[in-house]
């Protein structure tokens, strides 16, 4: 099965500067999606952004982009102009193509100081 | 739009008590599915269901139960619970099911049990 691996339990950023949470994968598939979710403190999950494996551009959606290196198997996400409301936690995720068993990173907690 | 709606948000039980959490959604997903969320471990799979009358092991099944008798509804029991079984859980739906590329999921708000 796959593994998520979130190496940053919290990170601390700047407000208004750039972050960056990492996320590191490791399949033998060819064909998958890495997906980031952020989950507030009200408990609800939020999806932000998706990246296939045959996408050659990294995916963006607004402030979020995700920087996906294929051969390293990693997919960062990059949050850029980082708002207090950004606070929260942050899961990668990650599913193979056919396969109904989608896996989720442990977490990275991020705050965002004033 | 109601989305996913999970029902208690709030549960206590004693060691060995029974439950149902439910979950409903009206997007007519065909797929759905049952996550418990722990310190430290994010999310991780119960069972899941891409259809009426299918449902299949996720990566931690034991100690649940699931049936789909409708599109609508996955409802997840507890038959004897126990306090490893304290955690968040989450009702999750998506159109096709997570194997199909760039399908996201939608999460239900979550309930919020603990076993005693």
């Amino acid at each position: 099965a796959q593994k998520i691996t979130q190496t940053q339990p919290g990170m601390f950023v700047q407000e208004k500067e750039a972050v960056t949470l990492d996320c590191t994968y490791d399949t033998s598939d060819q064909s998958y999606g890495l997906f980031w979710y952020k989950q507030p403190s009200s408990g609800e999950m939020i999806f932000l952004i998706y990246q296939g494996s045959y996408d050659e551009q990294n995916a963006t959606e607004g402030r979020y982009s995700l920087n996906f290196q294929k051969a390293r198997k990693s997919a960062n996400l990059v949050i850029s102009a980082s708002q207090l409301g950004d606070s929260a936690m942050y899961f990668c995720a990650m599913n193979r193509w056919n396969n109904n068993d989608m896996r989720f990173g442990a977490g990275t907690r991020l705050t965002v100081k004033p | 739009n109601a989305g996913v709606t999970q029902t208690p948000k709030f549960q206590v039980l004693k060691t060995g008590q029974s439950m149902t959490l439910q979950c409903a959604q009206d997007m007519n997903h065909e797929y759905m599915s049952w996550y418990r969320q722990d310190p430290g471990m994010g999310l991780r799979l119960i069972h899941y269901s891409v259809g009426a009358g299918i449902t299949d092991q996720g990566e931690v099944p034991n100690g649940y139960n699931v049936s789909r008798s409708t599109t609508e509804d996955f409802p997840l029991r507890l038959l004897s619970a126990a306090p490893s079984q304290t955690s968040v859980y989450f009702c999750a739906s998506s159109y096709s099911g997570t194997g199909v590329g760039g399908e996201k999921l939608f999460f239900g708000s979550g309930t919020q049990l603990s076993v005693l």
